[in-house]
This record gives structure tokens, C-alpha cells and sequence, in this order.
């Protein structure tokens, strides 16, 4: 079973445009988790979305949106981007409602603001 | 709001030394607890989890943690530790709720080296 996939790998942007991030659970997967990961912070968790649905959300400004497609396929939109907004964010699977089941990571997205 | 706490940030031990890294949570009611692992270039994966009943919880690669909820600590532990555990370790924390707005909590992760 293939695992979960990020694209694209690495991006880099200049403050002030905005960045679409994708997601691929794997097969069979309805929930999908996105999650920061800075040097500071540690792992900070931004939405979750489960059958196209956000059932949670962490603490982080409007700027930062996602949407899950019937396919259980997420993307995450970040606007107006800023130096701060530099990371590896990471999307994770699980079978059902997050995070009581298993989370499955993907290997990330790492973004580089300029 | 929740916290977890790893003390140690990096931790640096030779082969076969035994190894204990410290987790401790704030929040006083039901929780469910894991440690993940980030190997050097590979996805975060997890270790082992804790949802309720033996507190000794068995993970892969001899992996252990002890749940202690006197101490709201979930401590990982190996007796003999090789070099391929070289890698980020990350506790994690959810707090059980009535209202199923659960989300995991992470701490800031512990570095561990290890030395042949």
C-alpha cells in the first residue's frame, strides 16, 4: 500500500503571495491531518478534515486554510505568507477520526519564505 | 491550554547504554498518550501508544514507556541502545473529551545520538 504523499517537496515564495500545499492519504484513509514543524515550535497542529469536513482546528490565524476533496485528498492554502510561515509541514492519514485511530505521516512539504 | 514537556532537547549516548527520555504532560483528565520517531531523511513514525490499561507499553525496535499518571509522565525507555536509534523523538499527548474535539499534542522533541 502506497503511503502518504506530499507535493511539492520543497517551495520557495516571497512574503506576501499565498502557497496551495497537496496531500495524499493513503488508500482507504478518510482523515487527513496538517500539521508545522519549525526548530522552535516543535509539531503544531493546523486542521484536521475528515469525509471533506474540518472537525478541528488548532490555534493559528485565518490566513492558513485547507479543504479535503471526496477523494480524501487535501490541500492547505496559506495567504499573504510571511517570513514566519517558514516549515515543514506535514500531512498525516488515519483510517478514521483522528487522532484516536493511527496517524500515518507523509514526508512533508518544506517551505521557505524569502 | 495542554502542554508536554521533554526536558532533554539532545541527548547523546554510546552503544549499548541504557536510555530514558522524559515526557510530562499538563492536563489532569483522560488522555492517550505516544512517542513518534523521526529517523534521519525518513517520515515521522510511531513507536508506541498508550490508551489504557497496562501501563507498560511495548513498542517496536525494544522500545518501552511507562505510563504514570501520579507523575503525568509517559517516559520512553530502551536497556540497550544501538546506533541505527540515532533520531528525533517526540512525545505526544491527547486529551480525552466529550465534545470529540481531540487533537494531538507534541512536545518539542528530544535529539538522540548515538556514538559506535
Amino acid at each position: 500500500k502506497a503511503g502518504v504523499t506530499q507535493t511539492p517537496r520543497y517551495l520557495i515564495k516571497t512574503r506576501g503571495q499565498q502557497v496551495t500545499l497537496s496531500c495524499s492519504p493513503i488508500s482507504g484513509h478518510r482523515s487527513v491531518s496538517w500539521y508545522q514543524q519549525t526548530p522552535g515550535q516543535g509539531l503544531q497542529f493546523l486542521f484536521e478534515y475528515f469525509s471533506e469536513t474540518q472537525r478541528n482546528k488548532g490555534n493559528f490565524p485565518g490566513r492558513f486554510s485547507g479543504r479535503q476533496f471526496s477523494n480524501s485528498r487535501s490541500e492547505m492554502n496559506v495567504s499573504t505568507l510571511e517570513l514566519g510561515d517558514s516549515a515543514l509541514y506535514l500531512c498525516a492519514s488515519s483510517l478514521e477520526r483522528a487522532p484516536l485511530y493511527e496517524q500515518y505521516f507523509g514526508p512533508g512539504t518544506r517551505l521557505t519564505v524569502t | 491550554a495542554q502542554s508536554v514537556s521533554q526536558h532533554n532537547h539532545h541527548v547523546i549516548l554510546s552503544e549499548a547504554a541504557s536510555l530514558e527520555l522524559g515526557c510530562n504532560y499538563s492536563y489532569g483528565g483522560t488522555v492517550n498518550l505516544f512517542w513518534y520517531v523521526q529517523y534521519p531523511g525518513q517520515h515521522l513514525q510511531l513507536l508506541l501508544k498508550y490508551f489504557s490499561g497496562d501501563p507498560l507499553v511495548k513498542g517496536i525496535k525494544g522500545f518501552e514507556a511507562e505510563f504514570i499518571k501520579s507523575k503525568f509522565s509517559f517516559n520512553l525507555r530502551k536497556p540497550s541502545v544501538q546506533w541505527s536509534d540515532t533520531a528525533e523523538y517526540f512525545c505526544a499527548v491527547i486529551e480525552i473529551s466529550n465534545f470529540g474535539n481531540e487533537k494531538l499534542t507534541f512536545g518539542t522533541g528530544t535529539r538522540l545520538t548515538i556514538i559506535p
